[in-house]
Parts: structure tokens; sequence; C-alpha cells
């Protein structure tokens, strides 16, 4: 079973505006990830948030964490058309295991 | 630079044909991953390694093995090829230190007919 789902399924937004998506999460967790895919090519790291973290930024992303909810949110702000892909959230668990578990993802499209 | 790179990139196979998707990586990492895209389910892991002779089989593994001879190569097989594996592979690796970050390869597609 997926252990993180990311909302909205879809996002479509004008360029220069800030894109929003979230991810829940079932289990406790050592940190959270977040990917970008582009169409028809692999994963890439943006950032990694840790458990004892709240907030964390890098560039024009900024990425929230309430353990307490089991909840995520990253902000990309001032999107542009490049920032089309698909975003997913991935957590690991607090066993160390190496192991991610990835959510479905959130479709972003940034018109120009 | 050091990369992970898959192959082959596209294929083709029949029902009942056994099928290898390779993956090689020149990070020297210990643990290596394969997943599965499928729309509706996000990525979902097949199997993984934390090193040479070391398997481990995850969310979705039946049907499919794996086998670590070398730090570097992580080939995955699907013994008798269904139509349900039709779907995109990717390998991925991370070092036991660090980051956590994943790092992944180009994907696989694979359509079984």
């Amino acid at each position: 079973s997926q252990q993180g789902e990311e909302d909205p399924q879809a996002l479509s937004i004008q360029e220069g505006e800030n894109a929003t998506m979230n991810c829940s999460y079932k289990t406790s967790i050592n940190n959270l990830q977040w990917y970008r895919q582009n169409s028809g090519r692999g994963l890439v790291h943006l950032i990694l948030i840790r458990s004892n973290e709240r907030e964390k930024h890098s560039g024009r992303l900024r990425v929230t964490l309430d353990t307490s909810k089991k909840s995520s949110s990253l902000l990309i702000t001032a999107s542009r058309a490049a920032d089309t892909a698909s975003y997913f959230c991935a957590t690991d668990a607090p066993s160390g295991t190496y192991k991610y578990i990835f959510g479905t993802g959130t479709r972003l499209k940034v018109l120009a | 630079d050091a990369e992970i790179t898959q192959s082959p990139r596209h294929k083709i196979t029949e029902t009942g044909r056994q099928v290898t998707l390779a993956c090689h990586q020149t990070w020297n990492h210990n643990n290596m991953f394969w997943y599965r895209q499928d729309l509706g389910h996000g990525l979902r892991l097949i199997h993984y390694s934390y090193g040479v002779q070391d398997t481990n089989k995850g969310e979705v593994s039946d049907g499919y093995s794996v086998s670590r001879s070398n730090t570097e190569d992580l080939p995955l097989t699907l013994e008798s090829a269904a139509s349900s594996q039709t779907s995109v592979y990717f390998c991925a690796s991370r070092a036991s230190m660090g980051t956590g970050e994943l790092f992944f390869g180009e994907g696989s597609r694979l359509t079984v007919l």
C-alpha cells in the first residue's frame, strides 16, 4: 500500500504563480523527500526534510512537515514553464531500512 | 560523472518469455532498488539489495527476481512475463550514509503482448 498520497492529483497554474502540493503519509518516518519527474524521464531528488524539522528551503522550493498530522507540503514559488512535471513525496521508515515508499504524485502544468 | 544506467530503454515481449532488465551504477552505492511505475499507483517497490549477495522482496515481488553479484549491477528478471507486468521500471541507488537521496535511472518501458 502507498505510504504517501499527494494532493491534488493534477494542478494547472499560470507562470509566475505559486504551486502548492500536499503529501499525507501513514506511519512514523525518519525523513520525507520530494522528487520531480519530467515526462519520460527518471525521478530527480529535490529536497529532504527530517522528522525533527518543520520547514526547509531550497531556492524557490519550500517544504513543510507536520508530523502530528503526518503531512508535508511542497511550495514552488514564482513557477516557470520548466517546472511542468510530476512531483512525488517519498517517506522512509524509522527502522533505517533504506527503503522509500512513494506516493502517487501530483502532475503540475505551468502555462506560459 | 557517476551515473545509473538502465537497458534496454524500451522492450516489447510476448507472454511467457523471460525478460531481464539491466541496471548499472557507478556511484559505488551499496543500496539498490527496483520500482515499477503505473498510472494511479505511483512507484511500487519490487526488490531491493543492501549489498553483494543480498536481495530482499518488496511490495510487488511476485513474478520478479534479482541477483547481486557485484556492487555495480542489479538485474531484474521476469521469469515468465505476463501482461500485468507491462509497466515502466526504474532502478535506483543510494549510499548507506549521507543525505539518503535516491539516484534514479531513466527507466525501462516494458510491453508484454
